[in-house]
């Protein structure tokens, strides 16, 4: 039973422009989000996060977008650099309980 | 800045074997997670620990693993016979009463 999904395994973006990532999730009780930048062999590292009562956090060149009624969020990054290719994760909780992730999107920035 | 540490970065041991992951959590930090990752799958969780004792773990997490913060600084997850299976990237992660975790570079344990 997948919670969290990322249904882009890949994505390739041409440097300088922008990001988009995806994520849905079917589990309503859900109120809080983060997203993780991975790279080979290294371990998650926290990028932003949003809670269930926003739908827009904004940190430098990373937005994070939520869409309850869509159970969908969103990660953009503008503009786009080679150093954030990487393997992105989107991680949900319910009230801070254990975080539960997805499959992860391969992100290439092409320069 | 203050970080997760993971001892060690590379475990080989056989199968049968008892392994020992050390972690160092974010020293003012209250919660913490031990997480795997077997090649090309997701991350996915193994065991919450707050308090001293075990708030909530996976279906994953079963007799053979144990956890323990035996000195107040270390975090350690045991495995005390270890699959072929169980060949994964263990990541450890913390967090304070925040809810954003932070995680070890990962140990990558092979089981021969």
């Amino acid at each position: 039973d997948q919670q969290v999904k990322q249904n882009s395994p890949s994505l390739s973006v041409q440097e300088g422009r922008i990001s988009i990532l995806n994520c849905d999730y079917t589990n309503s009780m859900f109120d809080y989000f983060l997203w993780y930048k991975k790279y080979p062999a290294e371990g998650p590292t926290f990028l932003i996060s949003i809670s269930s009562i926003k739908d827009k956090n904004e940190d430098g060149r990373f937005t994070v977008f939520l869409n309850k009624s869509a159970k969908h969020l969103s990660l953009h990054i503008v503009p786009s650099q080679p150093g954030d290719s990487a393997v992105y994760f989107c991680a949900a909780s319910s009230y801070g309980q254990n975080f539960v992730f997805g499959p992860g999107t391969r992100l290439s920035v092409l320069p | 800045e203050p970080e997760v540490t993971q001892t060690p970065s590379h475990q080989v041991t056989q199968m049968g074997q008892e392994v020992i992951l050390r972690c160092v959590p974010i020293s003012n930090h209250l919660y913490f997670y031990w997480y795997r990752q077997i090649l090309g799958q997701k991350v996915e969780f193994l065991v919450s620990f707050y308090n001293n004792e075990i708030s909530e773990k996976s279906e994953i997490f079963d007799d053979q693993f144990s956890v323990e913060r035996p000195d107040g600084s270390n975090f350690t997850l045991k495995i005390r016979s270890t699959k072929l299976e169980d060949s994964a990237m263990y990541f450890c992660a913390s967090r304070e009463r925040i809810y954003e975790q932070y995680f070890g570079p990962g140990t990558r344990l092979t089981v021969t």
